[in-house]
């Protein structure tokens, strides 16, 4: 059964700080990864989407990485802004089926 | 496009009452999802259909749970009888299959049973 984990579960930085969060998950046999931002309140919206066969994603200050062997993604921010602060989920399509699997979220908070 | 549409926003409901949720997708989605999510489990994937008919129903958590999507307008998940474990926030989500798995989710309804 493919189980997604993410750390920290929640992080705290003055603004303009770089900083990564981390997702791990058990079962390699994935279809791709992606990461959500999630505000309170709010349903998720889609940041970043890896393929299996993709090692990086860039989308503006956000660059995500996936190493499927180990099981590991990274999601690196860039000059954090406090407009940043949200809930960042990630999560792993498997090989067959729709069906994503997500991890339980960093909780980032950017003190302006 | 006014994006995935849910209602109501917030339901506060007695145990035992039927509660009923409501998803209008986008307009030429054909994968429609139905979340739940809470503090204790996280996001959890209940069921999902693709051209209105269900596919996956495996996270449905039990017989009072039911769902259904009579056309490609419109979806309903329904609780009945509803238990307090059963709040949460229940999200919808779309997609097209030319999206490259790119979920559209709406804003969620936030039900309490109590």
């Amino acid at each position: 059964k493919q189980e997604v984990t993410q750390i920290p579960a929640a992080l705290s930085v003055p603004e303009g700080e770089n900083l990564v969060l981390n997702c791990s998950f058990t079962d390699s046999a994935i279809y791709n990864l992606q990461w959500f931002r999630q505000d309170p309140g709010k349903g998720l919206t889609s940041l970043l989407l890896i393929q299996s066969s993709q090692r990086e994603q860039t989308s503006g200050r956000l660059n995500a990485s996936l190493d499927k062997s180990s099981g590991r993604s990274t999601l690196y921010i860039a000059a954090s802004q406090p407009g940043d602060s949200a809930t960042y989920l990630c999560a792993v399509r498997r090989n067959y089926g729709q069906n994503f699997v997500f991890g339980p979220g960093t909780r980032l908070s950017v003190l302006p | 496009d006014a994006g995935v549409i849910q209602s109501p926003r917030h339901e506060v409901t007695e145990m035992g009452q039927e509660v009923t949720l409501r998803c209008k997708p986008i307009s030429g989605h054909d994968y429609l999802f139905w979340y739940r999510q809470t503090m204790m489990r996280g996001l959890e994937l209940l069921i999902y259909f693709n051209n209105n008919v269900p596919i996956d129903d495996s996270g449905m958590p039990e017989d009072r749970f039911s769902a259904k999507m009579p056309n490609a307008s419109f979806s309903t998940l329904k609780i009945q009888p509803s238990e307090p474990r059963d709040s949460a926030v229940y999200f919808c989500a779309s997609t097209t299959s030319r999206a490259a798995d790119t979920q559209y989710f709406g804003p969620g309804t936030r039900l309490t049973v109590l």
